[in-house]
Order: C-alpha cells, then sequence, then structure tokens
C-alpha cells in the first residue's frame, strides 16, 4: 500500500513569512496526526483529527499555528508568521482509528523546516 | 500528567553484546507502550508494541507497571541495529506521547 505523503520535503523561508504544508494519509486511515519534531527531540503531538474533526490541538500555538482536513482525507499545516523557534522537522502521520484501540501510526518522511 | 523518559540520549555497544535501551512512564491509568524506530534516511516506523508481546528483529519489550518501564531488549546486538529508538505511550482517543529518543550505535 502506498505510504503517507508529504510536501515539502524541505522548505526555508525568513521568519514572519507564512509556510504550508501538505499530507495525504494511507487510504481509508481515519485518525491523521502532525507532530513538531525539534532536533535532539522526540516528536510533540500538534493536533489530532479523527476524520474532519479535532481530537487534540491543546498543543498547537494557535495564534500562529493552523491546521485543517477538510473532507476528512488530506490535511495541511499552517505557520503565519513563522518565528525562528519554529524550525523543526514536521511529521504527518495516519492510523486507522479505530475505536477502543490505540493504533499502529504510519509515518511521512517530514517536511524539514529552517527559518532564518 | 503523561510523561516518557528516555535517560540515554546516546548508547554504544559492540556487535554480539547485548543491549538495553531503557524507557520509563508516568500515567495513572492503563497504558499502552510502544517501540519506534528510525534507520538512518528512513521513516519512523513501529518497532513493537507491548500488547502484541512478540519479538520482532530480535527485539523485546516488556511492560513492567511496578517500575512503569518499558525497556527494550536484544540479547546480541547487529550492526544494522543501529538507528534511532523512540518509546512512546498511548493513550485512548489514540493520542501518543514520544520520549526524546536513544541514539543507538552498534559499534562492528
Amino acid at each position: 500500500e502506498a505510504g503517507v505523503a508529504q510536501s515539502p520535503r524541505y522548505k526555508i523561508i525568513e521568519k514572519r513569512q507564512s509556510v504550508a504544508f501538505w499530507c495525504n494519509p494511507i487510504s481509508g486511515h481515519a485518525t491523521l496526526y502532525w507532530y513538531q519534531q525539534i532536533l535532539g527531540q522526540g516528536p510533540k503531538l500538534l493536533i489530532q483529527f479523527q476524520n474532519n474533526g479535532v481530537v487534540d490541538d491543546s498543543q498547537l500555538p494557535k495564534d500562529r499555528f493552523s491546521a485543517e482536513r477538510l473532507k476528512g482525507v488530506d490535511s495541511t499545516l499552517k505557520i503565519q508568521p513563522a518565528k525562528l523557534e519554529d524550525s523543526a522537522v514536521y511529521l504527518c502521520a495516519s492510523s486507522l482509528g479505530l475505536a477502543g484501540s490505540t493504533d499502529t501510526q504510519y509515518f511521512g518522511p517530514g517536511t524539514r523546516l529552517t527559518v532564518l | 500528567a503523561q510523561r516518557v523518559t528516555q535517560p540515554e540520549k546516546l548508547l554504544s555497544v559492540f556487535k554480539g553484546a547485548p543491549v538495553e535501551l531503557k524507557c520509563n512512564y508516568s500515567y495513572s491509568g492503563s497504558p499502552e507502550l510502544f517501540w519506534y524506530v528510525q534507520y538512518s534516511r528512513q521513516r519512523l516506523q513501529l518497532l513493537l508494541r507491548h500488547i502484541s508481546r512478540e519479538s520482532i528483529k530480535g527485539f523485546t519489550a516488556d511492560l513492567n507497571k511496578g517500575e512503569t518501564s518499558f525497556h527494550l531488549k536484544k540479547p546480541f546486538a547487529q550492526e544494522e541495529d543501529s538507528a534511532m529508538y523512540y518509546c512512546a505511550l498511548g493513550l485512548s482517543l489514540n493520542q501518543f506521547y514520544f520520549g526524546t529518543g536513544t541514539s543507538l550505535t552498534v559499534i562492528p
């Protein structure tokens, strides 16, 4: 089966600019996650969708970050405006989203963002 | 609050030696624990989960609720085991918390 797709793979922007990342999950996966992974740290959950509804966005800096999953398939994550500390790898993952279980997550290749 | 601790950022062992990557968690409910691995230039992927009680690539991990640990073990390390390993705690509603990771290097 095709894996989780993300684009772009790399992005370099200047602070205060805007940037958007795209994720296409595995077909049929109801749950979609966006993680931020700063160098030397583990992935930190930013937002979790179940179909097109938000399950958890408690760690999303909502003053500058936004995410949507229209139609419950693809998702975009936006940063506006970017700060230096946003430099990180942004990982998208998906899982089946079965009720009552903790599913295996399948990760995309990530987008490496550098903010100058 | 939920937390996953991996005390070793770097771990080096010789080929053929036993290896143990430590993971401790804090969670008051019934946890599901996972180990994810990232090989060089590859995606993060599931290695094993405690509920499966299986051995993958020679690795095993036992959930010790008394010590709140889920250490990853392999009796004889191989060069291809060199990678970044992340312990993760899974909660209801499929929420996950990851540790900071341990970089394992197996010396030939």
